[in-house]
C-alpha cells in the first residue's frame, strides 16, 4: 500500500521570502504521479504542481517548483517570493499510474501562513 | 466554463438519518472522484465513477454509496449516519479518470453530525 507522509504541521514564512514544503512516500510502484495542491480557506483543492515520476527533470510553475529525489521517496514544494495570497493549506498527493483508476492518496497537510 | 459544482454546500443531519450529496463535473468530462476529508486531515478517497460505471472503491463501509446518471453528473449517499461521518465531502472530475489528467476538485459539502 503506498502511503503519504508531511511531517510539517504548520509552517510560517514572511512575505518576499521563500519557503520548502516536505514529503516523503512509499510505493513499489515504478509508475506514478506526485502532486502539490492547496486548500485555502475557501475550501476548494486547487493543482499547484504535478510531477510524472520517470521524468528526472523537476516541475516548475511560476514561484512553485518541486525537488524530486526518487530514490529517497521525497517531494518537496518550494515556493518562491512568498505572497499573502499563498496562505493556505498544502497537501503532498500520490497517484498510481498505469490503472483504470485516478485514485489520489493524501498526506495530512501542511499549513503554511504567509507573514507579511 | 463552469467548475466542479456541489450541492448541498452545508448540510446538518443527526444520527440515524441518510444523506446525499449531489455533484456535477465540468462539461466535457466523463469521470467523478469523492473523496472524505475529516477535520485536521487528508482527504480520503471513497469512490471514483467512470461512463456510469464504478471504477473504484475506497476502505469504507457499506452505508456509503454512489452513482453517475448519463450526463455525468453523481451522488454520494450515506445511510444510517454516524457522529463520525462529520466531515468536508469533495467531488472531482477529469476528462477520462487516467492518471495523466489532472483532477478538478469543488468546493465541498460540509456535513455535519448532530
Amino acid at each position: 500500500a503506498q502511503t503519504v507522509t508531511q511531517s510539517q504541521p504548520e509552517m510560517s514564512v514572511q512575505e518576499a521570502e521563500t519557503v520548502t514544503l516536505s514529503c516523503t512516500y512509499d510505493t513499489s510502484e515504478n509508475n506514478y504521479y506526485l502532486f502539490w495542491y492547496k486548500q485555502p480557506p475557501s475550501r476548494q483543492m486547487i493543482l499547484v504542481i504535478r510531477q510524472e515520476a520517470y521524468k528526472q527533470q523537476n516541475a516548475t510553475e511560476n514561484r512553485f517548483s518541486v525537488n524530486f529525489q526518487k530514490a529517497a521517496k521525497s517531494f518537496s514544494l518550494k515556493i518562491s517570493d512568498s505572497q499573502l495570497g499563498d496562505t493556505a493549506m498544502y497537501f503532498c498527493a500520490f497517484m498510481k499510474g498505469g490503472g483504470a483508476t485516478n485514485k489520489l492518496i493524501f498526506g495530512t497537510g501542511t499549513l503554511l501562513a504567509v507573514q507579511p | 466554463d463552469a467548475g466542479v459544482t456541489q450541492s448541498p454546500t452545508h448540510l446538518i443531519k443527526t444520527r440515524g438519518q441518510h444523506v446525499t450529496l449531489r455533484c456535477s463535473p465540468i462539461s466535457g468530462h466523463k469521470s467523478v472522484s469523492w473523496y472524505q476529508q475529516v477535520l485536521g486531515q487528508g482527504p480520503q478517497f471513497i469512490f471514483q465513477y467512470y461512463e456510469k460505471e464504478e471504477r473504484g472503491r475506497g476502505n469504507f463501509p457499506d452505508r456509503f454509496s454512489a452513482r453517475q446518471f448519463p450526463n455525468y453528473s453523481s451522488e454520494l449517499n450515506v445511510n444510517a449516519l454516524l457522529l463520525g461521518d462529520s466531515a468536508l465531502y469533495l467531488c472531482a472530475s477529469s476528462p477520462t479518470g487516467m492518471g495523466n489528467q489532472p483532477q478538478h476538485f469543488g468546493d465541498g459539502t460540509r456535513l455535519s453530525i448532530l
